[in-house]
């Protein structure tokens, strides 16, 4: 089945406001959860990542909470401009092995209206 | 940042024909990845692969798919015959280590047998 599931296929969010997009995950094993972005060119780019000791980290206007018990982990975009619109892909891999193989997400595509 | 390119962005080719996608990962990098993303799944991971050696691969690569590094020349996943399902999205990626390093991605190359 699939490991990692992204519920909303789409949002949209008007500039200035909170994008907030959501991940599942099955594997009780995943300790390393990842959000990338979608450029243009189609190559996801990582963004952010958190290991599961934490249950938060901030980068700039990224947020990652990350909830174990709840096995879910969301990204929090304050702020929302206009380039963030783009397809963010979610992603979990597990120690054991290597964190080599991820498990993705179908992606949500985020779109901010100005 | 790093980038990752792949040659060549689409391919259309007759089933049962062989194909040969390829990467050009990061120069220093020394893990390689394929995976595979059909329209409208999620993206999954194929192989990694190491020092020359393939080290993992999931269920999806197919005994009639090989990788290989010649020389350190392009990271090229070989699928010989093509057939039908084998339509999707190749991303390549690649890291400098194995554990935890972040894996750079490139824009895909879409293969639609017919």
């Amino acid at each position: 089945g699939q490991q990692v599931k992204q519920s909303s296929p789409s949002l949209t969010v008007q500039e200035g406001g909170i994008s907030i997009l959501n991940c599942d995950y099955e594997n009780d094993m995943f300790d390393y959860f990842a959000w990338y972005k979608k450029y243009p060119d189609n190559s996801p780019t990582l963004l952010i990542s958190v290991r599961s000791n934490v249950d938060k980290r901030e980068d700039g206007r990224l947020t990652v909470f990350l909830n174990k018990s709840g096995k879910h982990f969301s990204l929090h975009i304050t702020a929302s401009q206009p380039e963030d619109t783009a397809v963010y892909l979610c992603a979990a891999g597990a120690r054991n092995t290597g964190y080599q193989n991820f498990y993705f997400g179908k992606g949500t595509s985020l779109t901010v209206i100005p | 940042g790093p980038k990752v390119l792949q040659i060549p962005s689409h391919q259309i080719i007759d089933m049962g024909q062989m194909v040969t996608l390829n990467c050009d990962p990061v120069s220093n990098h020394l893990y390689f990845y394929w995976y595979k993303q059909i329209l409208g799944q999620q993206m999954e991971f194929l192989v990694n692969f190491y020092n020359g050696k393939v080290m993992e691969k999931s269920k999806l690569f197919k005994d009639q798919f090989s990788v290989e590094r010649p020389d350190g020349s392009y990271f090229t996943l070989k699928i010989q015959p093509t057939a039908l399902e084998d339509s999707a999205v190749y991303f390549c990626a690649s890291s400098l280590e194995g554990q935890g390093s972040t894996q750079y991605f490139g824009p895909g190359t879409r293969l639609l047998v017919l």
